[in-house]
């Protein structure tokens, strides 16, 4: 989506980290998420952050949240080849923060 | 745990036909939301319902229309299909909290 960007491909070798960065554009936002998408398959909610919050962490996924830059990444620690995927971020339209927008996803390979 | 079921997973239809799409959410989730994406896109917002009435809209087609029914399951209906309407379309659901459930889609494709 134009008011969510991402990067389009992130490639990385099987152990390292992975970051995937996104940005914003909507200040109101109150959830940001972000969702693996495998080939032909439905979003799989991974993580989100409440924008008052700064960080996230679950197990090896950790999320940042910059609002002042409006810029979210989530870090994915010990890459597995189980990750590839195309990761979306999303931020929410509404007050309730469940109306969301989608970047346009990335796409994470994992190379043994 | 019971998840947000979509039917039917894969629908083949040619242009200027119907097609209707079924979603059933998470059980005492109240809010059922449309998106479609089509191939190599991202998703996109088309409508939602809460407790049975539209709540938002985003850019639906006016040749589509959807309701949410007493159960709580939504149907995203189509008409006049054209090739432009193939694409994966999901269906989430959520309670008061505003996390989000997607179901695996139903892939629509339209000759």
């Amino acid at each position: 989506g134009e008011d969510v960007e991402q990067s389009l491909f992130l490639s990385v070798r099987e152990g390292d980290s992975s970051v995937i960065n996104c940005t914003y554009t909507d200040s109101s936002s109150t959830y940001l998420y972000w969702y693996k998408q495998e080939p032909g398959a439905g979003l799989q909610l991974l993580t989100y952050i409440f924008s008052n919050m700064d960080m996230k962490q679950d197990q090896r996924l950790t999320v940042l949240l910059n609002k002042k830059d409006k810029h979210l990444s989530l870090r994915i620690a010990d890459t597995q080849t189980g990750d590839s995927a195309i990761y979306f971020c999303a931020e929410s339209m509404n007050n309730a923060g469940n109306m969301l927008t989608f970047g346009g996803g990335t796409r994470l390979m994992v190379k043994p | 745990a019971a998840g947000v079921i979509q039917s039917p997973r894969h629908l083949i239809k040619e242009k200027r036909e119907t097609a209707t799409l079924k979603c059933y959410p998470i059980p005492r989730h109240d809010t059922v939301y449309w998106y479609q994406q089509g191939p190599g896109q991202d998703p996109q917002f088309l409508i939602s319902f809460y407790e049975k009435m539209q709540s938002d809209k985003g850019s639906i087609p006016d040749r589509f229309s959807a309701q949410q029914f007493s159960d709580y399951h939504s149907e995203l209906n189509m008409s006049s299909l054209e090739l432009g309407d193939s694409a994966l379309y999901f269906c989430a659901s959520s309670s008061q909290t505003g996390e989000l459930f997607f179901g695996e889609g139903s892939r629509l494709t339209v000759l």
